[in-house]
């Protein structure tokens, strides 16, 4: 069974701060793990994907996330907040195999303040 | 390439009625999972169809049911709808099976309303 932990629902930080997302994952074989953005009315977005290889993904929009096996953790970070990245953030686990299904977390929002 | 598209956008249903909802994926995309999204339960996995195949399925009583047509365009349907039906339904395309690693491609979501 693979699951998704996305602790808080809600973040805020002031325009050009840190963003941070955390995202615990559990997977009983070597995962994808993967980021999507939803904005406002609208459907979800590949942010980026970790398969192997790099532990430290780049994605759109200036984000990247660090895959840690040892912690079991995909955390999302982008330098500089920028007001266009108010957004709900998903991360997701797929353990791979035919069968598998893409499982989401809860979603984390975040606001960002001028 | 057209992106992945869901009709109707919204929908208003009264409790015991059934309600169709459609997607068309992006040209070349086998694969069509569906998902309800709702503020308490985020994303919930529904099916994934893969070749006029139900190929996976989520926890989902009978009343959620869904296919795919040759042309890889997929409905879902829910019978005797009840109030927690009430949510956003979103359709997802991708090349081949998600259990690949491949990228969904999501529609706007249908939002459903029952009263």
């Amino acid at each position: 069974a693979q699951s998704v932990t996305q602790l808080g629902s809600h973040v805020s930080v002031s325009e050009g701060a840190l963003v941070l997302l955390r995202c615990n994952y559990s997977s009983s074989v070597p995962p994808y793990l993967f980021w999507y953005v939803q904005y406002p009315n609208q459907g979800l977005q590949l942010l980026l994907k970790y398969t192997t290889g790099a532990t430290l993904v780049k994605g759109i929009n200036g984000f990247e996330a660090e895959f840690k096996k040892s912690e079991t953790s995909f955390h999302l970070t982008k330098p500089s907040a920028h007001m266009s990245d108010a957004a709900e953030y998903f991360c997701a686990v797929s353990g791979g195999g035919a069968n598998s299904k893409l499982t989401f977390g809860k979603g984390i929002t975040l606001s960002v303040r001028p | 390439k057209a992106g992945v598209t869901q009709t109707p956008r919204y929908l208003i249903k009264t409790r015991g009625q059934q309600v169709t909802l459609s997607c068309s994926p992006i040209s070349g995309h086998r694969s069509v999972s569906w998902y309800q999204q709702t503020p308490g339960q985020g994303l919930q996995f529904l099916f994934e169809y893969f070749s006029e195949t139900q190929r996976n399925k989520g926890n989902f009583p009978g009343r959620f049911s869904g296919r795919q047509f040759s042309n890889s365009r997929s409905e879902m349907n829910v019978s005797t709808l009840e109030l927690g039906d009430s949510a956003l339904y979103l359709c997802a395309s991708s090349l081949t099976r998600q259990g690949a690693g491949e990228k969904l491609f999501f529609g706007s979501g249908t939002q459903l309303s029952v009263l």
